[in-house]
């Protein structure tokens, strides 16, 4: 079974608004990471976020993690169409053969 | 950052027919390479971990006779699939470990396999 299950599965929203998506996860883990794919394509890795840290900032994209939780929130602000793709959280245990385990995703669409 | 470099992009075979994807680490080394495997609209499972060296450690489910890995150097890894038919359609990706944590896993852009 997958160690992150993502919500929503799908988020469609207008140019300019933000974008909210959710990642819990299982097991104990050592970071936790965000990838964006587009439609056929490969992933592209956007933030990493360590076990010990609560919130992380690169440009318009913002994650938290809370492990008492075990979850953690993606932010896109004022979204842009280009934003439209789909996102997933993976996380990573480094006692677990430095593997990634990757959650369901969510599709977001922009509307320009 | 580090380059994965993954080939060919795309693939439309026979059914029956064996189809080997390449994995690279252009400017690094990577003991370890993991592949995935992801049908429409849902999110990258794991197949199997690549060891240099040694042989694949396969997840649960996944035929190994079925997908074949080899990793012979410390920049390649392959997999194959063998004996191809439909229901083995589907986006393939790898990624490529790069300093021994979880926190330097580099991916390919992936190839699609379609077997007709």
């Amino acid at each position: 079974s997958q160690q992150g299950e993502e919500d929503p599965q799908a988020l469609s929203i207008q140019e300019g608004e933000n974008a909210t998506m959710n990642c819990s996860y299982k097991t104990s883990i050592n970071n936790l990471q965000w990838y964006r794919q587009n439609s056929g394509r490969g992933l592209v890795h956007l933030i990493l976020i360590r076990s010990n840290e609560r919130e992380k900032h690169s440009g318009r994209l913002r994650v938290t993690l809370d492990t008492s939780k075990k979850s953690s929130s993606l932010l896109i602000t004022a979204s842009r169409a280009a934003d439209t793709a789909s996102y997933f959280c993976a996380t990573g245990n480094n006692n677990a053969g430095n593997m990634l385990t990757f959650g369901g995703g969510t599709r977001l669409m922009v509307k320009p | 950052g580090a380059v994965v470099s993954q080939h060919p992009s795309w693939v439309i075979c026979k059914s029956g027919t064996s189809v080997k994807i390449e994995c690279r680490s252009l400017d690094f080394q990577a003991t370890t390479m993991f592949w995935y495997r992801q049908f429409p609209k849902q999110s990258l499972m794991l197949m199997a971990t690549s060891n240099e060296g040694s042989k694949a450690t396969y997840e649960q489910g996944v035929e190994k006779d079925k997908f074949l890995i080899n990793h012979a150097s410390l920049t390649l890894s392959t997999l194959t699939v063998t004996s191809a038919h439909p229901e083995d359609s589907s986006f393939y990706i790898c990624s490529a470990e790069d300093g021994g944590t979880t926190e330097k896993l580099f991916f390919g852009s992936g190839t699609q396999l379609s077997v007709l």
